[in-house]
């Protein structure tokens, strides 16, 4: 069975400072990995994923996420974090059926 | 490409009522999701479908929940009679075989939020 566990379900975090957040998984075989992001009153938009290849994937509004799978995680990080990042972050496992995991809410602090 | 288009945006019913949520996916995506998103429960897959064929219904919760996809344009989730615990926010999404072979994942519409009093 395919599972996502996000640890964090709260994260803090000034402007200008860097934030990551953690996300474990359980996939059978090679995982097809994805980062979203909701917006307050919006649906999910696709930040990154990781299909194969490089295990650090760069994606949209200068994140990035790196594989370890010795680890089983799949964390998204940004170096410096903008006002308009505060949401909710999903990771999510799986080919033709994602799951997703329970989010992390990003607030950030002026 | 308009995205992948969910109405209503807002539907408030009462309990016992029927209600129809829609969703048009984006052409020629031929996998289309229906998610619930609740405080409690997080992001539950419903069902899905491929070339308008349901594929996997297991997590439909409940007989009062049906959906069905007549064509590769439109797709319907109905609840009747809805109960107050099926207030959430639903959310439909479609991807095609190559998104996945890409990782590109789904592209998920706006959603529905419904609120059953």
């Amino acid at each position: 069975a395919q599972s996502v566990t996000q640890p964090d379900i709260h994260i803090t975090v000034s402007e200008g400072a860097s934030l990551e957040l953690r996300c474990n998984y359980s996939y059978g075989a090679t995982p097809y990995l994805f980062w979203y992001v909701q917006s307050p009153g919006q649906g999910l938009q696709l930040l990154l994923k990781y299909f194969s290849g490089d295990t650090l994937v760069q994606g949209i509004k200068g994140f990035e996420a790196e594989f370890k799978r010795s680890q089983s995680s799949f964390n998204l990080r940004k170096p410096s974090v903008h006002w308009s990042d505060a949401a909710e972050y999903f990771c999510a496992v799986g080919a033709r059926k994602l799951s997703f995991g329970a989010g992390t809410t990003v607030t950030v602090r002026a | 490409d308009a995205g992948v288009i969910q109405s209503p945006r807002h539907e408030v019913t009462e309990m016992g009522q029927e209600v129809t949520l829609r969703c048009k996916p984006i052409s020629g995506h031929d996998y289309l999701f229906w998610y619930r998103q609740t405080m409690m429960r997080g992001l539950e897959l419903l069902i899905y479908f491929n070339n308008n064929v349901p594929i996997d219904d297991s997590g439909m919760p409940e007989d009062r929940f049906s959906a069905k996809m007549p064509n590769a344009s439109f797709s319907t989730l109905k609840i009747q009679p809805s109960e107050p615990r099926d207030s959430a926010v639903y959310f439909c999404a479609s991807s095609t075989p190559s998104n996945t072979k890409t990782g590109d994942g789904y592209t998920f519409g706006s959603g529905t939020r419904l609120t059953v009093v």
